[in-house]
């Protein structure tokens, strides 16, 4: 099956950095997903990305199909992004697949 | 509008018995997804549904478990004669499934403890 690697596996910061979190995948999908995991256990959407890049505010996301990776870029962060961040991806409608996530710490 | 909805949020069984778990999708989604995540780690995939159809079952951990959605809007999750092993946060989500909407919404989740 699909494998999904992200890194880095631990994010601590200051309020205010710039983070990029990567997503590697090991086969091709047709549908990709960054997700972010709040302290209560809620899974916030953040990105429906299978190809390009797309901006949301302070997140952004790129992907590159070809080259099997997603990029998550976070900047000017703050306490509230706190949380775990998840890339999961499937193939045209099926079970997604997650990664182990990055826990990111920012304190302020 | 409503979102992924799961009830109950919390629940403690002792071991060996047998616990109902409820999800309502958002309405009109025809694909509904049962996940189960431990502690530290991400989502794993139990069951997958379209309407009412249960279209794969492989990710379920043991007949214990069984999943259904008669009529293709709320979905159970039952697990029998429960045990320590089965103690997770399960997940349900939903997705339009329409061609190039293959999004999944997630509810809150229902955190099974087991003693």
């Amino acid at each position: 099956g699909i494998q999904v690697e992200q890194s880095p596996p631990d994010l601590i910061l200051q309020e205010g950095a710039n983070s990029t979190l990567r997503c590697n995948f090991s086969d091709s999908v047709n549908n990709l997903q960054w997700f972010h995991q709040n302290p209560w256990g809620q899974l916030i959407n953040l990105f429906y990305i299978p190809s390009g890049t797309k901006q949301n505010g302070r997140l952004s996301a790129t992907t590159v199909a070809t080259e099997r990776y997603s990029l998550l870029y976070i900047s000017s962060s703050q306490t509230t992004d706190s949380g775990v961040y998840f890339c999961a991806v499937n193939q045209a409608g099926t079970a997604l697949i997650f990664g182990k996530g990055t826990t990111l710490s920012v304190s302020s | 509008g409503a979102g992924v909805s799961q009830s109950p949020r919390y629940k403690v069984a002792k071991r060996g018995q047998d616990v109902a778990l409820r999800c309502d999708p958002i309405s009109g989604h025809v694909s509904l997804f049962w996940y189960q995540q431990a502690l530290g780690q991400g989502p794993e995939f139990l069951t997958y549904f379209q309407n009412e159809a249960q279209l794969d079952k492989s990710g379920l951990p043991s007949d214990r478990f069984f999943a259904e959605r008669p009529e293709g809007s709320v979905s159970t999750l039952k697990i029998q004669r429960t045990q320590q092993e089965d103690s997770a946060v399960y997940l349900c989500a939903s997705s339009l499934w329409a061609s190039g909407s293959y999004e999944q919404y997630f509810g809150p989740g229902t955190r099974l403890t087991v003693t």
